[in-house]
């Protein structure tokens, strides 16, 4: 079955540190991978993707991504941890063929405490 | 950059009536356009694939009597909760994928809080 998996439900770390939110897929074939983020009774704003090319993309706010084929995570990176970060965020997939919806991870709220 | 709307923003209403959620895209046409409802600090589940002059595409395990999908125009879908119940409250979100090439990411209308009583 085509899943996705946030192990996390909750990340928590200090501002200023590095932040980690884990993601890892079982699809087949090679899908395309996201980031979004949502506050509280907000939408879902795109962070970042990867399609093909270099592993490490970079995208909104300061978040990079590195997608590992031989492990298929495709974790979220940020060097600094601010507090305007905490937010719950989500890893989805997309197959390629087009009109195709993105699958959702369960989501980890990430805490960033000052 | 590419923007979908949704109205209203969150709606009560009592149990047995039925709501309308309507989902714009605002600069660009859509001829799809997904639903997803999500209830709290949970994930996004996809209910429905709206096809503009078509009929919409169910996942399974959503009653396609209950919530009625309309594409009405390249710009507008709606989706109509009937004879609501308080299991039906969560938070529906549309979104759509901009029109300038299927690798691109979709875009997330803001969502509508459905509380019913």
């Amino acid at each position: 079955a085509q899943s996705v998996a946030q192990p996390e439900d909750q990340v928590n770390v200090a501002e200023g540190n590095p932040l980690t939110v884990k993601c890892t897929y079982s699809v087949s074939g090679n899908p395309y991978l996201f980031w979004y983020v949502q506050y509280p009774n907000r939408g879902l704003q795109f962070l970042l993707k990867y399609i093909t090319g270099d592993n490490l993309v970079k995208g909104s706010y300061g978040f990079e991504a590195e997608f590992n084929k031989s492990q298929t995570s495709f974790h979220l990176k940020k060097p600094s941890a601010l507090v305007s970060d905490s937010a719950l965020y989500f890893c989805a997939v997309r197959f390629p063929e087009a009109g195709t919806a993105l699958i959702f991870g369960k989501g980890t709220t990430l805490s960033v405490s000052s | 950059g590419a923007v979908v709307s949704q109205h209203p923003s969150w709606v009560i209403c009592k149990s047995g009536t039925s709501v309308k959620i309507e989902c714009r895209s605002l600069d660009f046409q859509a001829t799809t356009m997904f639903w997803y409802r999500q209830f709290p600090k949970q994930s996004l589940m996809l209910m429905a694939t709206s096809n503009e002059g078509s009929k919409a595409t169910y996942e399974q395990g959503v009653e396609k009597d209950k919530f009625l999908i309309n594409h009405a125009s390249l710009t507008l879908s709606t989706l109509t909760v009937t004879s609501a119940h308080p299991e039906d409250s969560s938070f529906y979100i549309c979104s759509a994928p901009p029109p300038s090439g299927r690798y691109n990411e979709q875009f997330f209308g803001p969502g509508t809080r459905l509380t019913v009583l």
